[in-house]
């Protein structure tokens, strides 16, 4: 069974701060997905991880897989009240069983305070 | 491009009845995938369909269950609704470009069921 970890489960922070959201796993997955999540509303996808040390931006998000792909951080800098909310990292494996089945961390509910 | 809808957004059953949750995927997606979330447990995969075939299965009981008709467009069924079924029921869709492992998926609104 693939667990993916996820810390910190709450952060609260003041508006220009850093932070980074870590993903860990003990088994080696194909891809990694962050998402976003808005209380009452699905989960949006903010970016694809694939390539085991891989790194991408989306503005002032960085998103990192480990060389193993094992693991996954999400990096915000001068981080502002909009970012507010529940982000997840999920995990795709592959073989039969791992068919459009994401494994999904437990999230971390960050909160931006002007 | 429309993105993933599901109807209804909300539901209030009550235990013992049964309910049927739908999804529309993103025009062009074959796969969909459904989740159930809650504050305990988090998002935990139900199962998978694509090309109306049902692919992977998660850890839930005989209950839940599911379909997928010709336009890709799915179901989800719970029966005998228990108060622990009370939950956000999302799907999501994706495109199957790597043959079914690590393709992106995009998720709809969900839908909130009570069970009282």
């Amino acid at each position: 069974t693939q667990l993916l970890e996820q810390s910190p489960q709450f952060l609260s922070i003041q508006e220009g701060e850093n932070l980074t959201v870590y993903c860990n796993s003990s088994s080696v997955f194909s891809s990694l997905q962050w998402y976003r999540q808005e209380p009452g509303e699905g989960p949006v996808l903010l970016v694809t991880v694939v390539t085991g040390g891989e790194v991408k931006k989306l503005k002032r998000l960085t998103f990192q897989f480990g060389d193993a792909r094992k693991d996954s951080s999400l990096h915000i800098t001068a981080a502002q009240p909009g970012d507010t909310g529940l982000y997840l990292c999920a995990g795709a494996g592959a073989g039969g069983t791992s068919y459009g089945k994401l494994t999904f961390g437990q999230g971390t509910i960050l909160t931006v305070h002007p | 491009k429309a993105g993933v809808t599901q109807t209804p957004r909300y539901l209030i059953k009550t235990r013992g009845q049964q309910v049927t949750l739908s999804c529309s995927p993103i025009s062009g997606h074959r796969s969909v995938s459904w989740y159930q979330q809650t504050p305990g447990q988090g998002l935990q995969f139900l199962f998978e369909y694509f090309s109306e075939t049902q692919r992977n299965k998660g850890n839930f009981p005989g209950r839940f269950s599911g379909r997928q008709f010709s336009n890709s467009r799915s179901e989800m069924n719970v029966s005998t609704l228990e108060l622990g079924d009370s939950a956000l029921y999302l799907c999501a869709s994706s495109l199957v470009i790597l043959g079914g492992f690590g393709d992106e998926q995009f998720f709809g609104p969900g839908t909130r069921l009570t069970v009282l």
